[in-house]
């Protein structure tokens, strides 16, 4: 059973910039989360996918946004990028609350 | 709002040790608990998930306990490894769908 895919693995970007990530669930999970991971802040939540409605937002601004098919594969998109957008970018799935998270790799992001 | 502590922030021990790791919550209200290791650089993986109604789930050489009533939990790792060095994470999912993390204990074991 695969697990859950991120796309790219590493992207650099200009300030200003807008970048958009992507994330292939586990197959038959119709729930994706996204968290932003940085030294200084840890693990924190930018929103929750299930059945293409955004059904959790953290407290990011307006410029994090994001979006999920119908096959439940997401995209992350972030617009006027700032150097402190810099972070791991995580992506998780879950079949429901009984099984927990399982996470992809993470698309690390270097703005410059 | 949850919150979620992680004591101790960083540990180093022999290889052979067997050790203990603390999370702690001030929301008792939680669906679940679920323990991540995660190496430098990479994503997180999986090591124990315990739903609320549980006390404590074990996978080889790990151990998880859960008391929800005082807001804590315990990763126990027999006979640490050299290849158990990473950070752990411990995080709680509440009534949403979000899960909270701790800030992670990092392991270093010693051969």
């Amino acid at each position: 059973k695969a697990g859950v895919t991120q796309t790219p693995r590493y992207l650099i970007k200009t300030r200003g910039q807008q970048v958009t990530l992507s994330c292939s669930p586990i197959s038959g999970h119709r729930s994706v989360s996204w968290y932003q991971q940085t030294p200084g802040q840890g693990l924190q939540f930018l929103f929750e996918y299930f059945s293409e409605t955004q059904r959790n937002k953290g407290n990011f601004p307006g410029r994090f946004s994001g979006r999920q098919f119908s096959n439940s594969r997401s995209e992350m998109n972030v617009s006027t990028l700032e150097l402190g957008d810099s972070a791991l970018y995580l992506c998780a799935s879950s079949g429901g609350s009984l099984w927990g998270y399982t996470f992809g790799s993470g698309t690390r992001l270097t703005v410059v | 709002k949850q919150e979620v502590t992680q004591i101790p922030a960083a540990l180093s021990v022999p290889e052979g040790e067997n050790l203990v790791l603390n999370c702690s919550f001030t929301d008792s209200a939680i669906y679940n608990l679920q323990w991540f290791r995660q190496d430098p650089g990479k994503g997180l993986t999986s090591l124990l998930l315990i739903q609320s109604s549980q006390r404590e789930q074990t996978s080889g050489r790990l151990n998880a306990s859960l008391d929800k009533s005082s807001g804590r939990s315990t990763l126990y790792i027999a006979a640490s490894q050299p290849g158990d060095s990473a950070t752990y994470l411990c995080a709680v999912q509440g009534s949403g769908s979000r899960l909270t993390f701790g800030e992670g204990t990092q392991l270093t074991v010693n051969p």
